[in-house]
């Protein structure tokens, strides 16, 4: 079965740093990966996706990932933190298993130092 | 503009009652999905949709119930069956069964006492 690993439960970065979130999945074929990020008490916003091709993918708000078959990664990455980046960061995969449902990883906390 | 409308933002209801949580998409997406959130549990999936009047169980089904009359809504109750229902609840939906890409709503914050 699939499964999605997010090894940090939380990260504080200082505002102009860079940023790199984790993220391993677990699927036999190849995935379609997605991360998603979650200000307190509101919904998911998608960030970006990946489903095949150029396995580095540009999201919004300056964030970007990358497909790493060979290490079964999917890490988010961004060159310089902002303070409004602090929020809850999700890993997901798509499972099969369940119609076109997402299997999400717990999530990763990121707090912004100034 | 096209969306996904919960309601509402915030319950509270008393142990033992039933109650439902609404979602609303004016997406014309064919799929649709209820996530429970706890905190440090990420989302977990309830039960989806994929198409009208047709709806699966998810991995913790138990003690909820859904339908889906009409391609837009597709409403959640929480019974009182349902042990620990205090949570954050999340719908989404995609565009159909061949896609994973999910827009979510804005979530329902329960709370049972």
């Amino acid at each position: 079965a699939q499964s999605v690993t997010q090894p940090d439960i939380h990260i504080t970065v200082s505002e102009g740093a860079s940023l790199e979130l984790r993220c391993n999945y677990s699927y036999g074929a190849t995935p379609y990966l997605f991360w998603y990020v979650q200000s307190p008490g509101q919904g998911l916003q998608l960030l970006l996706k990946y489903f095949s091709g150029d396995t580095l993918v540009q999201g919004i708000k300056g964030f970007e990932a990358e497909f790493k078959r060979s290490q079964s990664s999917f890490n988010l990455r961004k060159p310089s933190v902002h303070w409004s980046d602090a929020a809850e960061y999700f890993c997901a995969v798509g499972a099969s298993q369940a119609g076109t449902a997402l299997i999400f990883g717990k999530g990763t906390t990121l707090s912004v130092s100034s | 503009d096209g969306g996904i409308t919960q309601s509402p933002k915030y319950l509270f209801r008393k142990e033992g009652q039933n109650v439902t949580l609404s979602c609303e998409q004016n997406l014309n997406h064919d799929a649709m999905y209820w996530y429970r959130q706890d905190p440090g549990q990420g989302l977990r999936l309830i039960y989806y949709s994929q198409i009208v009047n047709d709806f699966q169980k998810g991995d913790i089904a138990e003690g909820y119930s859904v339908s889906r009359e009409k391609k837009e809504s597709f409403p959640l109750t929480v019974t009182s069956a349902q042990k620990n229902p205090t949570a954050f609840y999340l719908c989404a939906s995609s565009i159909g069964t061949w896609s994973y890409e999910q827009y979510f709503g804005p979530g329902t914050r329960l709370t049972v006492t």
